[in-house]
């Protein structure tokens, strides 16, 4: 098991420019989390799936942001017409939980992708 | 908005000594609280799931108890080694899956 891929690492992109994160979980993993960290804060959390469906959103999560996961597998986080606000470390995260909603599982994340807004 | 205060924000010691950071959340909301370590370019590595009050956990130098009465964890490291140098987050479920982190504790070890 290779523990959870992110893609890519790094991002520098222009203001007003779309952007799009690649998330694969652990195999098996039925949920999947986007978390965001900014510079001296903790991460926090977006959204997250269990298996293809979106069941929680942040307010944090605008109209500009989009995430999807097509057969509960990879997730993909898209920023559109991105703003220097946008700057951050964006975190996924995978568990594998058996009971609804509620979950003490652990969740385990990718090394982040960071992006820098110009 | 549920607020995890952690302290000290960052620690620099010297190798061999003993440490140990607090991490404060609001007992109320109390479902699970998670503990992780964060080495700079890699992933966060989970330390610890914490469900019951009284709870103490250990895995090698590293220990941690929890208080949901009072709405309070601490994190040990006995021993530090440099390469314990790491931000150590924590992070409470409140009973909906997702995890709200505290801002965390950055460790510096010098040898």
């Amino acid at each position: 098991d290779t523990g959870v891929s992110q893609d890519p690492r790094h991002k520098i992109t222009k203001r007003g420019q779309n952007v799009t994160f690649r998330c694969d979980p652990i195999s098996e993993h039925n949920r999947l989390y986007w978390y965001r960290q900014t510079l001296g804060q903790g991460p926090e959390f977006l959204t997250y799936f269990q298996n293809e469906a979106q069941l929680e959103k942040s307010r944090l999560l605008s109209d500009r942001f989009s995430a999807e996961r097509p057969k509960g597998s990879f997730s993909t986080l898209e920023i559109q017409r991105t703003e220097q606000g946008d700057s951050a470390m964006y975190l996924c995260a995978s568990s594998q939980s058996r009971t609804s909603r509620t979950s003490t599982d652990t969740q385990y994340f990718g090394p982040g992708t960071r992006l820098t807004v110009l | 908005i549920l607020n995890v205060e952690q302290s000290p924000q960052s620690l620099h010691v010297q190798e061999g000594d003993s440490t140990n950071f607090t991490c404060s959340f609001p007992s109320s909301n109390f479902y699970a609280l998670h503990w992780y370590r964060w080495e700079t370019a890699k992933s966060p590595e989970a330390l610890f799931v914490m469900t019951l009050n009284g709870d103490e956990k250990k895995k090698g130098r590293i220990s941690a108890t929890l208080n949901t009465k009072e709405g309070y964890s601490y994190l040990y490291i006995k021993g530090s080694q440099p390469e314990d140098s790491a931000t150590y987050l924590c992070a409470l479920n409140s009973g909906y899956s997702t995890l709200t982190f505290g801002k965390g504790t950055m460790l510096l070890v010098s040898p």
